[in-house]
């Protein structure tokens, strides 16, 4: 079974704070794609990133950075230099390749940016 | 990326009613895919919109309380049926990318059953 878990419910930072998202996945799959998805207010899933298993590569785009390690089943998301328009929450996902292409969703993390 | 309309943006409706929620794609996809969004929780997958046969549910879900149809590879509804005010969540329509890899979503249906 797959399972997603991201043990940060909610989050407050200051304006300009760095903050790091947690996401812990299980699979005993090899091969699989985890994702990153904001949703702000009005209710819109986001896309931000996808990885594969076989990359763990870090990725930076902007201020948005993910950190994927194999060895500890995590892919952390770091939003750097925090903005009022980050506060969303973000999902973390997972897609196991020979179960279809439906998603896993952890159960989000609530991020609330203030001036 | 696929652009995804859904229809209606909102709704508040009558226990006991049914709401029929449209999801267009702008290109043909594959795989078309509904979830539920139930207050301050994560998603979870209804079921698989399948092309030309019966949809594919998840445990939990059953074809009388959430038909669904996709008559082409653009197009498919969910139907919720017989309304209670448990099934007030927001209603996803997601498609698979051409390359097979992300998953994109529409800006869901807010459903409120009074």
């Amino acid at each position: 079974a797959q399972k997603v878990t991201q043990a940060q419910t909610e989050i407050s930072v200051v304006e300009k704070e760095d903050v790091t998202l947690d996401c812990v996945y299980e699979t005993r799959d090899t091969t699989y794609y985890l994702f990153w998805y904001k949703q702000p207010p009005s209710g819109e899933l986001v896309f931000l990133i996808r990885r594969n298993s076989f990359d763990e590569q870090n990725e930076i785009s902007g201020r948005y950075s993910w950190n994927f390690q194999k060895s500890t089943s995590s892919f952390n998301f770091t939003i750097t230099a925090s903005q009022v328009v980050d506060s969303a929450v973000y999902f973390c996902a997972l897609r196991v390749w020979n179960s279809g292409y439906a998603l896993n969703f952890g159960k989000g993390t609530s991020l609330l940016v203030t001036p | 990326s696929a652009v995804i309309s859904q229809k209606p943006s909102r709704d508040i409706c009558q226990r006991g009613t049914s709401l029929t929620i449209q999801c267009q794609v702008d290109s043909q996809v594959t795989m078309m895919f509904w979830y539920r969004q139930q207050p301050g929780q994560s998603l979870t997958l209804i079921a698989t919109a399948n092309q030309g046969s019966e949809a594919t549910y998840e445990s939990g879900f059953v074809i009388d309380k959430f038909p669904i149809s996709r008559p082409n590879l653009t197009f498919s509804t969910l139907t919720v049926s017989n309304m209670s005010p448990e099934d007030s969540s927001i209603y996803l329509c997601s498609v698979v990318g051409a390359e097979n890899t992300e998953a994109f979503f529409g800006q869901g249906t807010r459903l409120t059953v009074v």
